[in-house]
């Protein structure tokens, strides 16, 4: 049982660069997340998705986009790279059948320089 | 909508004191409540939840919270710290309706003294 895997854990980007940060989950769940999580700062949605074929932007899409062609993989994908984007990123899924509870990926290091 | 409020974002405590992280929300209907552990360099754990029931929740690692919906509170404690316990702790709010956004706290970052 997977869960929710993300790749890569750790990648270093020049400015300018784009790339996408992987993400499947293998529980069949509707619900998917990203969120960034700045040092010493909580949590930000970036993207979500309620099931294949449908995104929406949270809190802080800019920079980002997504697409959901399946129900186990949802990638975010950075197009120009910029030290802002410098952070952790977190993909996560809820179950429903188990009271909406989250189950979040290890997340991704990412240093944009 | 709904929002989590934390206060503190540093809380310390001494080896074997009581731990009590503070967590409020606002939320327009009941709410589904979480707290997660953050451990340097990992990913979140899922420490304990609130969705139904009983309003002392007991977790993971000794800790336990209790919703009071007067309060909208939904504070964590734990009645011995130990020094394993040192990690984030976050706060989290979703809505009963199915598959709502999870909104997190800004996080409370536990250290314990020896």
């Amino acid at each position: 049982n997977a869960g929710v895997t993300q790749t890569p854990k750790f990648r270093i980007l020049k400015i300018g660069q784009s790339m996408t940060l992987q993400c499947t989950q293998d529980m069949n769940h509707n619900y998917m997340y990203w969120y960034r999580q700045d040092p010493g700062m909580g949590l930000k949605l970036i993207y979500y998705s309620v099931g294949a074929g449908i995104t929406d932007k949270g809190e802080v899409p800019n920079g980002y986009n997504v697409s959901r062609s399946t129900t186990e993989d949802f990638p975010l994908r950075l197009e120009l790279a910029a030290p802002s984007q410098t952070s952790v990123y977190f993909c996560a899924s809820i179950s429903q059948s188990s009271g909406n509870t989250i189950y979040f990926g290890e997340g991704s290091w990412l240093t944009v320089v | 909508a709904q929002s989590v409020t934390q206060l503190g974002s540093h809380v310390s405590v001494s080896e074997g004191a009581l731990v009590l992280l503070r967590c409020n929300y606002s939320s327009s209907v009941p709410p589904y409540l979480f707290w997660y552990v953050q451990y340097p360099n990992q990913g979140l754990q899922l420490l304990l939840k609130y969705t139904t029931g009983a309003t002392l929740v007991k977790g993971i690692n000794g800790f336990e919270a209790e919703f009071k919906k007067s309060e909208t509170s939904f504070h964590l404690t734990k009645p011995s710290a130990h020094m394993s316990d040192a990690a984030e702790y976050f706060c989290a709010v979703t809505l009963n309706n199915a598959g709502n956004m999870l909104t997190f706290g800004g996080g409370t970052r536990l250290m314990v003294k020896p």
